[in-house]
């Protein structure tokens, strides 16, 4: 179990730009999720995936951001013409749902940190 | 929204100082999860409390559910400079859809 990984850690960029962010979830799970977390702050929740289904997406998903998660394993996250009020640091985590409805705690990784100049 | 308010923002003790921090809502919860954050990583789940009343411990880490299970609070004993870091508390909408408080950022001076 080597944890949930997310690259890049940092990214800068210029306002307009896309940026993609990867996550690889702990390898037996099943449920991929991504939350977005501003400086003092507590997470908050974007959208989540049961392998490869994009199963809720919160409004904060604005149709600039699009995640996939293509074969039901790691994740992209990409947000189109970034602006300044994109940064932030992006979470995301992963769990195990079994068929009886309980879902394992979630395990976050480190997150991508995103700053918007 | 059922929101979740922690309280203090933040607090700044010295090493061997008890303190406690607070999650509190108008709304009952069914469970309520407490994370701890350390800056540059993710939040890590410490404990879920469940039943009104319920009192878990953790080491130095005590955390009770209130009776009426709106609020939470958790109580650390002898706080050390490791117990440095951003407590959240967080409620489940459905299948790990987390809403998380603002948190409560602790600072542990040696």
């Amino acid at each position: 179990d080597t944890g949930v990984s997310q690259d890049p850690r940092h990214k800068i960029t210029k306002r307009g730009q896309n940026v993609t962010f990867r996550c690889d979830p702990i390898s037996e799970h099943n449920r991929l999720y991504w939350y977005r977390q501003t400086l003092g702050q507590g997470p908050e929740f974007l959208t989540y995936f049961q392998n490869e289904a994009q199963l809720e997406k919160s409004r904060l998903l604005s149709d600039r951001f699009s995640a996939e998660r293509p074969k039901g394993s790691f994740s992209t996250l990409e947000i189109q013409r970034t602006e300044q009020g994109d940064s932030a640091m992006y979470l995301c985590a992963s769990s195990l749902a079994a068929v009886t409805g309980y879902n394992s705690p979630l395990h976050f990784g480190n997150g991508t940190r995103l700053t918007v100049t | 929204t059922q929101l979740l308010e922690q309280s203090p923002q933040f607090l700044s003790i010295q090493e061997g100082e008890n303190l406690t921090v607070y999650c509190n809502s108008s709304s009952v919860f069914s469970s309520l999860q407490w994370y701890r954050q350390e800056p540059g990583e993710g939040p890590v789940l410490l404990v879920t409390v469940v039943t009104g009343g319920e009192v878990k411990k953790l080491k130095r880490l005590t955390f009770q559910f209130g009776d009426a299970r709106k609020d939470s609070s958790l109580h650390i004993t002898a706080a050390q400079p490791g117990d440095t870091g951003l407590y959240l508390c967080a409620y489940d909408n459905a299948g790990n859809m987390l809403t998380f408080g603002g948190g409560t950022r602790l600072m542990v001076k040696p």
